[in-house]
């Protein structure tokens, strides 16, 4: 298994522009994070989804970020406008359904945003 | 809400020396804390959790309930272990749930 895969790996975007980060989670883990990680805040939680069902989205910075998972292989993030604010990197997790297991993390390499 | 505290963002010691990476956390139930390494240009990754009661390269973290603390320790610091280091808690009751970080400790191995 390639582990969980991230794309794009650099974003460079000018503000107001719509920015589109994407996922695919380990085959069989019924899970998927986004994390973003700031200098000033770290790792931060915006969004899970338990069987492509958003279940906790408290996370999300505003109306500005959305977030989808239309299967079970696959997520986007999704910035519109994009602030330089936005600037960070986007972290993509999944994990294995409840039980053994579930409360580890497989990350993907990210995906590091830059707005200018 | 729970909370995860890391309170060096930089720990530089000496190859050979003893490590000690502090974490405490606040949370009312009963939870799962779990350490997480960075190496440089790498993934995210499981280091230790604390219900494995496991040594990893070296490192173990004791949960201790009384001062609500998950320190991580290894007793000789060798040049391979700099890397940025999380400390995480889940909240208790089942399902996977997402973990709340600490804001990481970057750790330097001097030679």
């Amino acid at each position: 298994d390639a582990g969980v895969i991230q794309s794009p790996r650099h974003e460079v975007t000018e503000m107001g522009q719509e920015v589109t980060l994407r996922c695919k989670p380990i085959s069989g883990h019924n899970s998927l994070f986004w994390y973003r990680q700031t200098m000033m805040r770290g790792l931060e939680l915006l969004i899970y989804f338990n069987n492509n069902v958003p279940i906790d989205d408290s996370g999300m910075p505003e109306d500005r970020f959305s977030a989808k998972m239309p299967n079970a292989s696959f997520s986007t993030l999704k910035i519109q406008p994009s602030e330089p604010r936005d600037s960070a990197v986007y972290f993509c997790a999944s994990s294995l359904p409840a039980g053994a297991g579930a409360n580890v993390l497989t990350f993907g390499a990210g995906s590091r945003l830059t707005v200018l | 809400a729970q909370r995860v505290t890391q309170p060096e963002k930089l720990l530089s010691v000496f190859k050979g020396a003893p490590v000690e990476l502090k974490c405490n956390y606040s949370y009312s139930g009963s939870p799962e804390l779990f350490w997480y390494v960075q190496y440089s240009r790498q993934r995210l990754q499981l280091l230790l959790r604390h219900i494995s009661r496991e040594s990893i390269k070296g490192f173990t973290a004791d949960l201790n309930k009384g001062e609500t603390s998950f320190h991580l320790k290894k007793p000789f610091a060798q040049e391979e272990d700099s890397a940025m280091y999380y400390c995480a808690l889940r909240r208790s009751g089942g399902g996977a749930d997402g973990l709340t970080f600490g804001k990481g400790t970057h750790l330097i191995i001097q030679p």
